[in-house]
Formats: C-alpha cells, sequence, structure tokens
C-alpha cells in the first residue's frame, strides 16, 4: 500500500514554463486535494475533488487547473509559471465521513518547486 | 484567509518534557484535527476531536477542545527527540471533508 504518491519530487521552472504534477493515491478515497506551503502560510488549498469527474476551487486556485483523472489520479497544472509560485505542493485524498463525520486527510511527501 | 493559528509559534523544551500547543479558531465547527510534519515531509494526521468532545487522549497525546471559546490544545506528554516537527490545527468550518490549516507550532525537543 504506496498511499499517496507524488511525481516529481523536485522541479526548476524558469518564468513562462508549465508543468503538471502527478498525484495518485491506492486507498480507494473519493476527495482528493492539492494545497501549497510557503514559509510562515501554513497549507492553503488550491483545488480539490470530491469525487472523480468533479472539481473546485479552494482558496488559492489563480495559476492552476486541475484534472481528476479517474478515481486515483488528481493532477495539478500550472499553464505559465510564474515566481510567485515557488513553495512545496502537497496531493492529499481522503474518504467519505462516517454518520456526517469527516475523516482524516492523507498526505504525498511533496513537490519542491522553484520558478525562477 | 487561516481558520486556525497555533500559539505559540515556536516551542523549545528538553526530552521528557511535556509540551502544550493551542490553537484559537474563528468558525464554528463540527470537529478539529491535529496533525504532525517532520521537516520535508508531508503531514501526518494525529488525533480528530469532534464538537460534541472535551477531551480525547491517543497514547502520548490528549487534545481538548472549548468550543466556547472556540480553542483546541495538543499536549504531548513525556516529550521524545523524535517528536520534533511542526504541529498544525485543521478544521472545517464550511462543512464537507475541506480543511483549512493553521500556520503552525514548531517543536523542538532537545537530548
Amino acid at each position: 500500500n504506496a498511499g499517496v504518491t507524488q511525481t516529481p519530487k523536485f522541479q526548476v521552472l524558469k518564468t513562462g514554463q508549465s508543468m503538471t504534477l502527478q498525484c495518485a493515491q491506492d486507498m480507494n478515497h473519493n476527495s482528493m486535494y492539492w494545497y501549497r506551503q510557503d514559509p510562515g502560510m501554513g497549507l492553503r488549498l488550491i483545488y480539490y475533488s470530491a469525487s472523480e469527474g468533479t472539481t473546485d476551487k479552494g482558496e488559492v486556485p489563480n495559476g492552476y487547473n486541475v484534472s481528476r483523472l479517474n478515481k486515483r489520479e488528481f493532477s495539478l497544472r500550472l499553464e505559465s509559471a510564474a515566481p510567485s509560485q515557488t513553495s512545496v505542493y502537497f496531493c492529499a485524498s481522503s474518504g467519505d465521513g462516517l454518520a456526517g463525520g469527516y475523516n482524516e486527510q492523507f498526505f504525498g511527501p511533496g513537490t519542491r518547486l522553484t520558478v525562477l | 484567509s487561516q481558520q486556525g493559528e497555533e500559539d505559540p509559534q515556536a516551542l523549545s523544551i528538553q526530552e521528557g518534557e511535556n509540551a502544550t500547543m493551542n490553537c484559537s479558531y474563528k468558525t464554528s465547527i463540527n470537529n478539529l484535527q491535529w496533525y504532525r510534519q517532520n521537516s520535508g515531509r508531508g503531514l501526518v494526521h494525529l488525533i480528530l476531536i469532534r464538537s460534541n468532545e472535551r477531551e480525547k487522549h491517543s497514547g502520548r497525546l490528549r487534545v481538548t477542545l472549548d468550543t466556547s471559546k472556540k480553542s483546541s490544545s495538543l499536549l504531548i506528554t513525556a516529550s521524545r527527540a523524535a517528536d520534533t516537527a511542526s504541529y498544525f490545527c485543521a478544521t472545517s468550518p464550511g462543512g464537507g471533508n475541506k480543511l483549512t490549516f493553521g500556520t503552525g507550532t514548531q517543536l523542538k525537543v532537545e537530548l
């Protein structure tokens, strides 16, 4: 059971370049999330997907697009990278809560992105 | 905007001592969760406390929740060097599975 996996682990881009961050989970979770973490800011939600085929904006969606390819995979795309997008990106997943409760989120190891 | 704010921002203690971290939040919640993040790693879920619970224990962890004060505390007893990490509280102010994380407390446990 690999849990949540992310690729790549590190990436350096030049301003204006594009790239896609990949995320996959093997826990049969319906919900998946993309966060960014900046020093002193905690985690901020970029996009999330409550189920296959659905996506919704989080707190900081500008400059990003996502695709929920299937139940396992949720990708994050930067169409035209900017230095402000230098950050550590985390993918997470969670199952459905029981009786209206909420399940814990499981996180991947992160992708460290630098935009020059 | 951050729903939760941890206090203190940084905490340094000796091994064997207890560590207490606090979290304050702004809106009504159904539950509050605590996560740990070791340096360079993803977050790991520690414990969840529901709004109708006041205290919860898990091993050396003790979490309290005071919904009237919109605050929670995480107590780690008999700290170990391996407890060195950042600790975050998280809430779901809008309902559903989305979480809003605080800015975290950096705990350093020295030998």
